[in-house]
Formats: structure tokens, C-alpha cells, sequence
């Protein structure tokens, strides 16, 4: 069964780092496109960050300089390091996995909370 | 960045009426639509891909279509679990983007 497990949410301070971890099991990571979308208090979904075997990574404009995706496949990891965090920041993270080599993302986490707030 | 707009913003129908969604691209994303289903508290879940192409275990009566700019996703009898939020994303260009979704409530 595949499972996506977030973790690492919590509640920051504007300006500060944080590192998001998803646990995957069911699949391997390397091989499918694995990706962070957030979701903002009471709004849409926004996608923030695509990682790939090989280390292709896609950033939206506003986190790229910001944020970094990896992955480590030993221990079946996906992760997103978010400094200079805003308040904009705020919202729930998904991680999602893509179907193979594409943005199809058939699974998604549970979803954590990340509050940038003072 | 293409831009993908949802509409209605909400559409209130009973169950088992006909429900038809629609998203709109700013160019063409061919046929590189995705639409997801996501009910409060939850996270979305995969329902149509590639335009028309229901995803593992998504039942019948939902139903995608178009290619280009213009897209349907069509639910033909509503069911009481399918009053949720409706979004379509696509994964033709980087960034990857999403439409502001579609409300269906029941009325």
C-alpha cells in the first residue's frame, strides 16, 4: 500500500527555516516525480516544488530562492527546506507523488501545517 | 504561467442531477488536464487525468473532456459523496498550475 507521510510542520517565525520531511512506503521515490502543493487557510491549491532522480527540481516563482527540494533514497525521503519563511507561507503542505515521470500526482500525504506568524 | 479559470465559482444541485465543470486555459495545455476532487478536511484525491482518462477506482459517472483551452469535467448523477471542491490543475508547462476550483453544494 502506498503511503505518504508529512512531518516536520509547526508553527515559525517570519524570516526563519524549517525543513518538511515525507516518508514514502509502497513505492520508491527515485522514479517518480515527488512534489510539495500547499494550501493556504480557506484557499486553493498551490503547487511549490518538484523533485526527480538525478536532482531535476522545479520551483514556483514564489518560493524558488527560498525553499529546496530533495530526496534521499535510502531512506525513501522526500524533504523541502523553507527559509526566509513569510507570512504568505502559511498554509498546509502535501507531499504527492507523481505517476512515474510525470505531474499526475495519483497519491497524495495527509497534508502538515506549517504557521509563519510572530 | 498558464492560467486556469474555474467556473461556476459554486454551483448548488440536488442529488442525482447532472453536474458539468469547467475549466478554461490561457493557452494550450493540448490535453494535459488533471482534475482532482477534495471534501473538507481531506486531501484532494486524483479523479481524471489527461483530459479524460478516470483515475484507478473513480466511478463512471464522472467524465472528462476537451483538449486545447476549454475542458469539462461532467458528473451525471450526483451522488451525496460527490458534493465536494473541484480543481483542475495542468502539467503541460513549469510553473504547474492550478484553477481556483468549483463548489458543488448541495442545493
Amino acid at each position: 500500500e502506498v503511503q505518504l507521510v508529512e512531518s516536520g510542520g509547526g508553527l515559525i517565525q517570519p524570516g526563519g527555516s524549517l525543513r518538511l520531511s515525507c516518508a514514502a512506503s509502497g513505492f520508491t521515490v527515485s522514479g517518480n516525480y515527488m512534489n510539495w502543493v500547499r494550501q493556504a487557510p480557506g484557499k486553493g491549491l498551490e503547487w511549490v516544488s518538484t523533485f526527480y532522480t538525478g536532482g531535476n527540481t522545479y520551483y514556483a516563482g514564489s518560493v524558488e530562492g527560498r525553499f529546496t527540494i530533495s530526496g534521499d533514497n535510502s531512506k525513501n525521503s522526500v524533504y523541502l527546506q523553507m527559509n526566509g519563511v513569510r507570512a504568505e507561507d502559511t498554509a498546509i503542505y502535501y507531499c504527492t507523488k507523481g505517476r512515474g515521470a510525470n505531474s499526475i500526482w495519483d497519491y497524495w500525504g495527509q497534508g502538515i501545517l506549517v504557521t509563519v506568524s510572530s | 504561467e498558464i492560467v486556469l479559470t474555474q467556473s461556476p465559482a459554486t454551483l448548488s444541485l440536488s442529488p442525482g442531477e447532472r453536474a458539468t465543470l469547467t475549466c478554461r486555459a490561457s493557452q494550450s495545455v493540448n490535453s494535459y488536464l488533471v482534475w482532482y476532487q477534495q471534501k473538507p478536511g481531506q486531501a484532494p484525491r486524483l479523479l481524471i487525468y489527461d483530459a479524460s482518462n478516470r483515475a484507478t477506482g473513480i466511478p463512471a459517472r464522472f467524465s472528462g473532456s476537451g483538449s486545447g483551452t476549454d475542458f469539462t469535467l461532467t458528473i451525471t448523477s450526483l451522488e451525496p459523496e460527490d458534493f465536494a471542491v473541484y480543481y483542475c490543475q495542468q502539467r503541460r508547462d513549469w510553473p504547474l498550475t492550478f484553477g481556483g476550483g468549483t463548489k458543488v453544494e448541495i442545493k
